[in-house]
């Protein structure tokens, strides 16, 4: 089964800091990769995704990841974070080999940005 | 577009109740998935339905049980409640195509407390 790793479970940073939160994840096959966010009393809402192709995607609110195959992981980033982005931070990962799309999710990291 | 709704918001259920919670999905989704999002920790994939059949199913026991409409909504059914079951309970529509990878959108979620 897979499985996804987020090893960052809470970041504190000041605004106008550098981001970057891990994602690792555990399946030898072909992935579909997701970052979603959850700001506080908020949904789940979709940051960015992968598929194929280019591995450095880019999102909404000027966030990207970067897609490494030989390293199982999907960072997240952002050269330059702002208060608002404080928030929970999730990846998760389905499998493109089976119909179940189910997604597998990380534990989340709660990102703090002080001002 | 309408995006994904669920009710009701909240609820409060004591041990050994059944609860009944309910999901509309994005216009144009077919595709519903269930996930348990316990507090502090990622959603858990609880199963999946797809054109009213269920579509795979994660590690909860068949006291978890769904169903999907025609008009693609869709319910979850918990019976015989227990208190590890408090948690915000996440839906999340999608289209789903053959062989074509899908993103889910997720709704807002309803949070039960089983006391």
């Amino acid at each position: 089964a897979q499985s996804v790793s987020q090893h960052n479970h809470h970041v504190i940073l000041s605004e106008a800091a550098s981001l970057e939160l891990g994602c690792n994840y555990s399946y030898g096959g072909t992935v579909n990769l997701f970052w979603y966010v959850q700001y506080p009393g908020q949904h789940l809402q979709l940051l960015l995704k992968y598929f194929s192709g280019d591995p450095l995607v880019k999102g909404i609110k000027g966030f990207e990841a970067e897609f490494i195959k030989s390293k199982f992981s999907f960072n997240l980033r952002k050269p330059s974070v702002q208060w608002s982005d404080t928030a929970e931070y999730f990846c998760a990962v389905n499998t493109a080999d089976t119909g179940r799309r189910a997604l597998t999710f990380g534990s989340g990291t709660r990102l703090q940005v002080q001002p | 577009e309408t995006g994904v709704t669920q009710s009701p918001t909240h609820l409060i259920k004591t041990r050994g109740q059944q609860v009944t919670l309910r999901c509309s999905s994005q216009s144009g989704h077919n595709t519903v998935s269930w996930y348990q999002q316990a507090l502090g920790q990622g959603p858990q994939f609880i199963f999946q339905y797809y054109r009213e059949e269920e579509n795979g199913r994660g590690n909860f026991p068949p006291r978890f049980s769904g169903l999907q409409f025609p008009n693609y909504s869709s319910e979850l059914n918990v019976n015989a409640l227990e208190l590890d079951d408090s948690a915000l309970y996440l839906c999340a529509s999608s289209l789903s195509t053959s062989g074509a990878a899908e993103t889910q959108y997720f709704g807002p979620g309803t949070r039960l407390l089983v006391l």
